[in-house]
């Protein structure tokens, strides 16, 4: 069955560039999540939401981050004026509706490379 | 301090070996705790849940220890297969369900 997506699957920009990174999640899963993985560091969470609602945008690392999911599907995450330190890859993962009396699994996309020369 | 914490490795071994990977949290609230396999340049897949009572699958057996808060997974008659980064993750659920992950432990078993 078809899984997570994500596109591009490598993105090269030159400093000051906007990027855009598109998820499409597991058909019918409310919560879809943006994590940033670093070279030789674990995914780090960026934000959070469910259906089209942004709940959580705690790990973004500055106002340069936008995320949004209009219709409760498909999200994009969108950094402006990117900087050298945004090289990294962009994991998307999706999960059923959240049940607070248990873990829904999230299942991650295949990320996206990012390089900022 | 990083909310989660192991130990980055690696960890090479020989075909056959067991091997113990640890981690430690530091947040009392957080309420689920996996283990994550990634492979090299690959997406992070859930290896197993973690539970006070340990639980096992197969050549696998993970555990917690909630009063030290730690963490541990064991791999027994590794196989070459079983060269991956493990990641230690630590879910605080409530609103957001997001996941916290360790910086991961390197495991290379040689032949």
């Amino acid at each position: 069955g078809a899984g997570v997506s994500q596109s591009p699957r490598y993105k090269v920009a030159k400093r000051g560039q906007d990027v855009a990174l598109r998820c499409d999640p597991i058909s019918g899963h409310v919560s879809l999540f943006w994590y940033q993985q670093a070279l030789g560091q674990g995914p780090e969470f960026l934000t959070y939401f469910q259906n089209e609602a942004q709940l959580d945008k705690s790990g973004l690392p500055s106002d340069r981050f936008f995320a949004e999911r209009p219709e409760g599907s498909v999200s994009t995450l969108k950094i402006q004026r990117t900087q050298q330190e945004d090289s990294a890859v962009y994991l998307c993962a999706s999960s059923g509706h959240p049940n607070f009396s248990s873990y829904n699994e999230q299942f991650f996309g295949p990320g996206t490379r990012l390089t900022v020369l | 301090r990083k909310e989660v914490e192991q130990d980055p490795g690696p960890f090479n071994v020989p075909e056959g070996a067991t091997v113990a990977f640890n981690c430690t949290y530091s947040n009392s609230a957080s309420q689920s705790f996996f283990w994550y396999r990634q492979d090299c340049r690959k997406e992070p897949k859930l290896l197993m849940s973690v539970y006070s009572s340990g639980n096992e699958d197969g050549r696998f057996t993970a555990q917690l220890n909630r009063a030290s808060q730690y963490i541990s997974l064991l791999i027994r008659d590794s196989k070459l297969s079983d060269s991956a980064t493990y990641l230690c993750v630590v879910n605080s659920m409530g609103n957001t369900d997001k996941l916290i992950f360790g910086t991961g432990t390197r495991l290379q078993v040689f032949p």
